[in-house]
């Protein structure tokens, strides 16, 4: 599976906007980037995915890079109960059929 | 409705015991998955079912461990002989079929403690 990169802490105000950002450099063309999170005590949740286009639902935006080596998990008004531990992991099409390599996340911290 | 369930949510063992986790899939949900959560770390995939086969158990670290779901629904993952490093948070997970489109959804875990 091609690795991807977090930074392993951030901090928030609570109601700004969050930023998470995920490198994959390795990325291939099948591979969708996927976003979980891990609340304190809890089993990770699902977030977001996406494959070329920026995505947007109830809980986030993903922003993805044009040349998709990068993507950005956007929390646009960071609450109380969105610090977890966020994983960005690459999900290949082709050749994964169920497993999902989690790497060690970004620790987010909200402040109020 | 109900989401995916796992018993005992704590296991306390002996060094050389053997355990049973149990995971509760999500009714209808076909495929499911083992992980296994060290502290400060991210989730470890150790097996994957199709229904009631093993597609994928490349994550089990050795042969003390097992895992089975003999009608494609509950599972159970064994351990042999314990050891101090097990010890560990045991996650599992369904989704309505294979295949990385599929969400996954985790319980919330077997914290297991082997002294």
């Amino acid at each position: 599976d091609a690795k991807t990169t977090q930074p392993n802490s951030m901090e928030s105000n609570e109601e700004e906007p969050v930023h998470l950002p995920c490198n994959h450099s390795t990325i291939s063309g099948t591979d969708y980037i996927h976003w979980y999170r891990q609340l304190p005590s809890q089993g990770p949740e699902y977030v977001i995915h996406g494959l070329t286009s920026n995505v947007n639902n109830r809980m986030a935006s993903l922003a993805i890079a044009e040349d998709r080596k990068s993507s950005t998990l956007i929390l646009h008004r960071a609450t109380l109960r969105d610090a977890a531990v966020y994983y960005c992991i690459l999900r290949d099409v082709n050749t994964n059929a169920g497993k999902s390599t989690f790497g060690d996340g970004t620790t987010l911290t909200v402040k109020p | 409705g109900a989401g995916v369930s796992q018993t005992p949510s704590n296991k306390v063992t002996e060094k050389g015991k053997y355990v049973e986790l149990r995971c509760d899939p999500i009714s209808g949900h076909t495929a499911l998955y083992w992980y296994r959560q060290s502290l400060g770390q991210g989730p470890e995939f150790l097996i994957y079912f199709q229904g009631t086969g093993a597609a994928d158990d490349s994550g089990l670290p050795n042969d003390r461990f097992f895992a089975v779901r003999p009608e494609g629904s509950v599972s159970t993952l064994k351990i042999q002989r314990t050891e101090r490093g097990d010890s560990a948070v045991y996650l599992c997970a369904s989704s309505l079929a294979s295949g990385p489109l599929n969400t996954q959804y985790f319980g919330p875990g077997t914290r297991l403690t082997v002294l």
